[in-house]
């Protein structure tokens, strides 16, 4: 079964840090470029960014909101895409989607298999 | 950054009826060099990850029913469920994928009336 399992949400206090991880099975996941999603509480859908393929040299790209405190990275080899999150804020606070660009050869793609997604609170 | 608007907000449509939604960008999403608009549509019921019904603006994701469908192109792009089954309620985002940062329209949320 092709799916994405996120994990590593919590409670966090401002200026925290937090890692999530986001494991993958089903398809060959190297292939892919992979993506992070965001959603508040009872708002839409932001992205946060990308990390595209060893083909591509593992190049990331970031929302402006989030750009110099958040780092994306995966490792192949675990099937795994990460998100280093710094210096959170309550804005921060979202359920947090990894999720599968369709193709492994186009260079931008919508996305067709997302994780149920992991909570994070940033609160004090 | 390409904004992404979508209308209505809301719309209560009757069980076996015709729902439209439509969704706008701040520019053209329709990429010259392959003619592929670049514009999904995502499905989203409480409590669940989005779902992928629509992408390239028309092509149906395998797996969902044809009474979903997108048409447009350009900055103008509509999804038509043809006849509104129970199952169909939730919210209805379209995203643009032309460029980062990839953004996402504000949601339509459809009930039944």
């Amino acid at each position: 079964e092709v799916q994405l399992v996120e994990s590593g949400g919590g409670l966090v206090q401002p200026g925290g840090s937090l890692r999530l991880s986001c494991v993958a099975s089903g398809f060959t996941f190297s292939d892919h470029y992979m993506d992070w999603v965001r959603q508040a509480p009872g708002k839409g859908l932001e992205w946060v960014g990308r990390s595209r393929n060893k083909a591509n040299s593992y190049t990331t790209e970031y929302a402006a909101s989030v750009k110099g405190r958040f780092t994306i990275s995966r490792d192949d080899s675990k099937n795994s895409l990460y998100l280093q999150m710094n210096s959170l804020k309550t804005e921060d606070t979202a359920v947090y989607y990894c999720a599968r660009e369709v193709s492994a050869i186009l260079s931008n793609d919508a996305f067709d298999i997302w994780g149920q997604g992991t909570m994070v609170t940033v609160s004090s | 950054d390409i904004v992404m608007t979508q209308s209505p907000d809301s719309l209560a449509v009757s069980l076996g009826e015709r729902a439209t939604i439509n969704c706008k960008s701040s520019q053209s999403v329709l990429y010259r060099s392959n003619n592929k608009n670049y514009l999904g549509w995502y499905q989203q019921k409480p409590g669940q990850p989005p779902k992928l019904l629509i992408y390239w603006a028309s092509t149906r994701e395998s797996g969902v029913p044809d009474r979903f469908s997108g048409s447009g192109s350009g900055t103008d792009f509509t999804l038509t469920i043809s006849s509104l089954q129970a199952e169909d309620v939730a919210v209805y985002s379209c995203q643009q994928y032309y460029s980062t940062p990839f953004t996402f329209g504000p949601g339509t949320k459809v009930d039944i009336k």
